[in-house]
């Protein structure tokens, strides 16, 4: 089982829509999460950090379920310049107190006229 | 600033031959770190600096593959021999020091460089 799983897509949506990617991870211990996003032939960036109590940041919201081990991002009203690939990116620790970022697969997102 | 540089951006070469990719990070940075990305396996960590010693190169896919980093300025990964299957995007990140900070991991955020596409034939 991968570390960090995200369902691929793509996810094919309409401008202005509302759409959601979820995320889940494998090691209880992670400490921090976030989004990345990364547009095509380009390196990833970082969209915002996730925070159990949830976070918003304009049209994004970022949630955490750490029961579930479950990460989820909303993108309210899609523009045109949404679509990119999102990456569900865990912080997990490792021998020496150091850490390291696991980053799944991505989701696709490509959000037309 | 300039961000995170690497070089070349592009690199064509057949097997069997030595491939050499080059990065700078950010100044004031401490951390640097390799990663690999290809559509079927993802991003993938191949090793990790800090404070110009590797602290983690279990990703490094085989003795094929080697990094140093001989200053607070400037890594290397080395390919030699090179293989078709090394053919990726190769990206170089860095960030600054993070910590404890009231029993919590203050996080930095990690800046990545524009990539090496290689193409190994």
């Amino acid at each position: 089982r991968k570390e960090v799983e995200q369902d691929p897509g793509p996810f094919n949506v309409p401008e202005g829509a509302t759409v959601a990617f979820n995320c889940t991870y494998s090691n209880s211990a992670s400490q921090s999460f976030f989004w990345y996003r990364q547009d095509c032939r380009k390196e990833p960036k970082l969209l915002m950090s996730v925070y159990s109590s949830g976070n918003e940041d304009g049209r994004f919201t970022a949630q955490l379920n750490r029961a579930s081990q479950y990460i989820s991002l909303l993108i309210r009203d899609s523009k045109l310049s949404d679509s990119a690939t999102y990456l569900c990116v865990v912080n997990s620790a490792f021998s020496g107190g150091y850490n390291k970022l696991i980053f799944g697969a991505g989701t696709r997102l490509a959000v037309h006229p | 600033d300039a961000g995170v540089i690497q070089s070349p951006r592009h690199e064509v070469t057949e097997m069997g031959q030595e491939v050499t990719l080059r990065c700078k990070p950010i100044s004031g940075h401490n951390s640097l770190f390799w990663y690999r990305q290809t559509m079927m396996r993802g991003l993938e960590l191949l090793i990790y600096f800090n404070n110009n010693v590797p602290i983690d190169d279990s990703g490094m896919p085989e003795d094929r593959f080697s990094a140093k980093m001989p200053n607070a300025s400037f890594s290397t990964l080395k390919i030699q021999p090179s293989e078709p299957r090394d053919s990726a995007v190769y990206f170089c990140a860095s960030k600054g020091t993070g910590g404890l900070a009231g029993g919590f991991f203050t996080y930095n955020e990690q800046f990545f460089g524009p990539g090496t596409r290689l193409t190994v034939l």
